[in-house]
């Protein structure tokens, strides 16, 4: 398996643009989820989904960010408009809940820098 | 009280000594207890899992898990220079399916 596939590796763009994060879950897993890590705060979750529904988005900072789960290999976070503060890694991360078998695994991340 | 508090670090300590880094978790009920490592740039890469109280090994690492007094932690013998990582504890509650709560990490660095 190619484990979490995420897109792009890195983001460079300017305040107020539109950013759009990718990732393609570790086929068979029904959990997804999205974290943002910085140095102040850690890592953060941000939303999961499981088969698809969105669980908790209670960690999404504010209106400008959202995520969609269209289909259980594909998934989108997106920040409109973007600001200086939403500059960090976003990881995406996927697992399939039974005993034994809750472990996350995480994709390579994606580092966006917001100017 | 957060849900998963960690050794603010860091912890250094010289090669082939025994690195211990410790954790605590708030929630009684919670089932499953994770460490993972993330060497400075990459993503967190799991080291080891464990469900019940007691000891398990693998390789050079060993978890503790102490359910009564809702601490784990995580052993590292014959530490080397590339264990040098952040080490992130996580707990799966029992009354939340799916999700992880991390801890903020130790930083480790072992010495030649």
């Amino acid at each position: 398996d190619a484990g979490v596939i995420q897109s792009p590796r890195h983001e460079v763009t300017e305040m107020g643009q539109e950013v759009t994060l990718r990732c393609k879950p570790i086929s068979g897993h029904d959990y997804l989820f999205w974290y943002r890590q910085t140095m102040m705060r850690g890592l953060e979750l941000l939303i999961y989904f499981n088969n698809n529904v969105p669980i908790d988005d209670s960690g999404m900072p504010e209106d400008r960010f959202s995520a969609k789960m269209p289909n259980a290999s594909f998934s989108t976070l997106k920040i409109q408009p973007s600001e200086p503060r939403d500059s960090a890694v976003y990881f995406c991360a996927s697992s399939s809940l039974g005993w034994g078998e809750d472990t996350q695994y995480f994709g390579p991340g994606t580092r966006l820098t917001v100017l | 009280q957060k849900e998963v508090e960690q050794n603010s670090g860091p912890l250094s300590v010289p090669e082939g000594a025994i690195a211990s880094l410790n954790c605590t978790y708030s929630d009684r009920g919670s089932q499953s207890f994770f460490w993972y490592r993330q060497y400075s740039g990459k993503s967190p890469e799991l080291i080891m899992f464990i469900y019940s109280n007691g000891d398990k090994e693998d390789g050079r690492f060993t978890a503790q898990l102490n359910k009564a007094s809702q601490y784990v932690s995580l052993l590292i013998r014959d530490s080397q220079p590339s264990d040098s990582a952040t080490y992130l504890c996580a707990v799966r509650r029992g009354s939340t399916l799916g999700r992880l709560y991390f801890g903020r990490g130790t930083q480790l660095t072992v010495w030649p």
